[in-house]
């Protein structure tokens, strides 16, 4: 069974700071790699999603990269904002589209 | 984009109370939807796969009879919590997909809370 792990649970920095949140899976046998930020009492908004053939995605300042090898995927925000203040989960994709998730990492961001 | 309306966002009732929960795909057709709980602080679970037309796949450890998933149309899921406890209050989250390698879409939630 899959399992996804993210760490740090919580972070904390001044805004302007470069950051990498870090995901890593138990099987590699994934269809891709999902990245998600949910706001406190909101549902999801998908940010990234790195197909198994692909390597990384890039999105204005957000840059997600997929190593199925060793199960793990980063996601590296530049230039870090109060507003990207969230939580952001990652979710591999398996059989049948189900998505397991990771327990995500809380996000503040301090001006 | 693909949009899923999830309703309602909130709702508060007291023990013993069935709550129905609705998940629409507003412009596609939603094949397969997926059935998600959150609790606080922590990530989402999936509690039950459903297909149009037939009957719902649920998870380990999600009773069935518990949560009542119909999803007699290509635009429209439902989860029905059946005589709801404290121990039931949480965030669910709805999801859906109109082709079955396609991203899901998911909806805003719905915050239920039990006295």
């Amino acid at each position: 069974k899959q399992e996804v792990t993210q760490i740090p649970a919580a972070l904390s920095v001044p805004e302007g700071e470069n950051l990498v949140l870090n995901c890593s899976f138990t099987d590699s046998a994934i269809y891709n790699l999902q990245w998600f930020r949910q706001d406190p009492g909101k549902g999801l908004t998908s940010l990234l999603l790195i197909q198994s053939s692909q390597r990384e995605q890039t999105s204005g300042r957000l840059n997600a990269s997929l190593d199925k090898s060793s199960g793990r995927s980063t996601l590296y925000i530049a230039a870090s904002q109060p507003g990207d203040s969230a939580t952001y989960l990652c979710a591999s994709r398996g059989a049948g589209n189900m998505l397991t998730f990771g327990g995500g990492t809380r996000l503040m961001v301090k001006p | 984009g693909a949009v899923v309306s999830q309703h309602p966002s909130r709702v508060i009732c007291k023990s013993g109370t069935s709550v129905k929960i609705e998940c629409r795909s507003l412009d596609f057709q939603a094949t397969t939807m997926f059935w998600y709980r959150q609790f606080p602080k922590q990530s989402l679970m999936l509690m039950a796969t459903s297909n149009e037309g037939s009957k719902a796949t649920y998870e380990q450890g999600v009773e069935k009879d518990k949560f009542l998933i119909n999803h007699a149309s290509l635009t429209l899921s439902t989860l029905t919590v059946t005589s709801a406890h404290p121990e039931d209050s949480s965030f669910y989250i709805c999801s859906a997909v109109d082709r079955r390698n396609q991203p899901q879409h998911f909806g805003d939630g719905t915050r239920l809370s039990i006295l």
